[in-house]
Parts: C-alpha cells; sequence; structure tokens
C-alpha cells in the first residue's frame, strides 16, 4: 500500500535548526515533494526531490534516500514566519500526489 | 488575475442540495486537480484533469463530478450534499501532469448541515 508517515507536530526555538522526517512504503516511486501550508492558507511548493542526496534552497533543504524510503526538510536559523505545516507528498506510479498529513511546526521565541 | 481562483470562499449547505464550487486558472496549465483537506488527514484527491476534454477519478471521487470543457476552468459538483462532505476544498493546477509544482487555490470551506 502507499502510507507516508510524518510526526504530527513539532517544536523549536527561533534562530535554531529543525528537521522534519517523512517516510513513505509504495512502489513506482517517482519523486518526494514538500510544500508549506499557513493556517487558513494554501500549500505552497518548498522542494522536490527524485535522486538520493540534499537539496539546498536558501535556509531550507530537503534531503532524500530512495533505499530507505526516507525523506527529511531542514530548515535554518528558523524565523516565527517559519511557523506553518510542512506536508509531504509523494509522486506515485500514476504520477499523483500521495499526501502526508502534514507536521505542525510551533516556534518560540 | 493572475494564478489560481476559487468561488466561493465559503458555503454552508443544507444536505440534500446541489453544488458547484468553481476554479479558474490563467496560466494554462494543462493538468488541474480537486482535493479536500480533513483536520488529521493530508490532501486527498478528488478528481484530476491531465488536459482540457479529459478528467480522471482519484483517491475518494463518490459523490463529486467534474468538467473541463476548457483549459482555465475545472468544476467541483456535488450533486446532493452530504455532511461527510464537509471539509475544505483546494484547486491545484500544474503545467502538466506528473513532475510539476503544483499550485493551490486559495480553498472554499464548505460546511454541509
Amino acid at each position: 500500500g502507499q502510507n507516508i508517515d510524518q510526526p504530527t507536530e513539532m517544536t523549536a526555538t527561533e534562530g535554531a535548526i529543525v528537521q522534519i522526517n517523512c517516510t513513505y512504503q509504495t512502489s513506482g516511486f517517482n519523486g518526494l515533494f514538500w510544500y508549506q501550508q499557513h493556517a487558513g492558507e494554501a500549500p505552497t511548493f518548498l522542494s522536490y526531490n527524485v535522486l538520493d542526496g540534499l537539496e539546498e534552497k536558501g535556509r531550507f533543504s530537503s534531503f532524500l534516500s530512495r533505499s530507505k524510503g526516507y525523506s527529511y526538510l531542514l530548515l535554518k536559523e528558523l524565523q516565527m514566519k517559519d511557523s506553518a505545516s510542512y506536508l509531504c507528498a509523494e509522486l506515485d506510479s500514476n504520477y499523483q500526489l500521495i499526501w502526508g498529513a502534514g507536521t505542525k511546526l510551533i516556534i518560540k521565541p | 488575475i493572475a494564478g489560481i481562483t476559487q468561488a466561493p470562499t465559503s458555503q454552508i449547505l443544507a444536505a440534500g442540495r446541489r453544488m458547484t464550487l468553481r476554479c479558474t486558472q490563467d496560466m494554462r496549465h494543462n493538468a488541474m486537480y480537486w482535493y479536500r483537506q480533513d483536520l488529521g488527514l493530508g490532501l486527498r484527491l478528488i478528481h484530476y484533469s491531465n488536459t482540457a476534454g479529459t478528467t480522471g477519478k482519484g483517491e475518494v471521487p463518490d459523490g463529486y463530478s467534474v468538467s473541463r470543457a476548457n483549459t482555465d476552468d475545472f468544476p467541483l459538483t456535488l450533486a446532493s450534499a452530504v455532511p461527510s462532505q464537509t471539509s475544505v476544498y483546494f484547486c491545484a493546477s500544474s503545467e502538466e501532469a506528473g513532475v510539476h509544482e503544483q499550485f493551490f487555490g486559495p480553498g472554499t470551506r464548505l460546511t454541509v448541515l
């Protein structure tokens, strides 16, 4: 079956680093997306990984290990505006996105 | 307009009523999608369209229908609303189906009583 797992909620301190993990179980994997969703708003694209390794984009980085069915989103130098939900989504064999329930990140001063 | 819009923003609907949620994009994207988002669950795909004139069923299509008469518009219809269809509905589009970033509309909050 297809199952995306990510923690429900995480708390971190402003200025710190946080890693949000995501695991997936599926055949026909075609890539892994991360989206950010602020409360009451629409999701917005952060990153896409299809090959193993780390993709860095400013304060945000995303990592993929296909052999382990594992990805993480790394957020550095946390700011209060980073308080949001982070959604992991796998592109399946039909090229449709299968979404995790999201990780709510709470940033404390 | 620029991007993707949805209407209405929110709606309260009596059970059994018919309702159409509107979605329009001006990015000339070929692929469009309808999702519902419920607390504690991930976004779930209702229907999709890879190009104008074609549609497909997603994970939770029952009780919903769509049409794609042109590139820009992708309405979602609830033929006879039920309380379990209370949700936030997001329309999204991407340049092509598959390995492309999806752009989301602002969402429609629907309550069925």
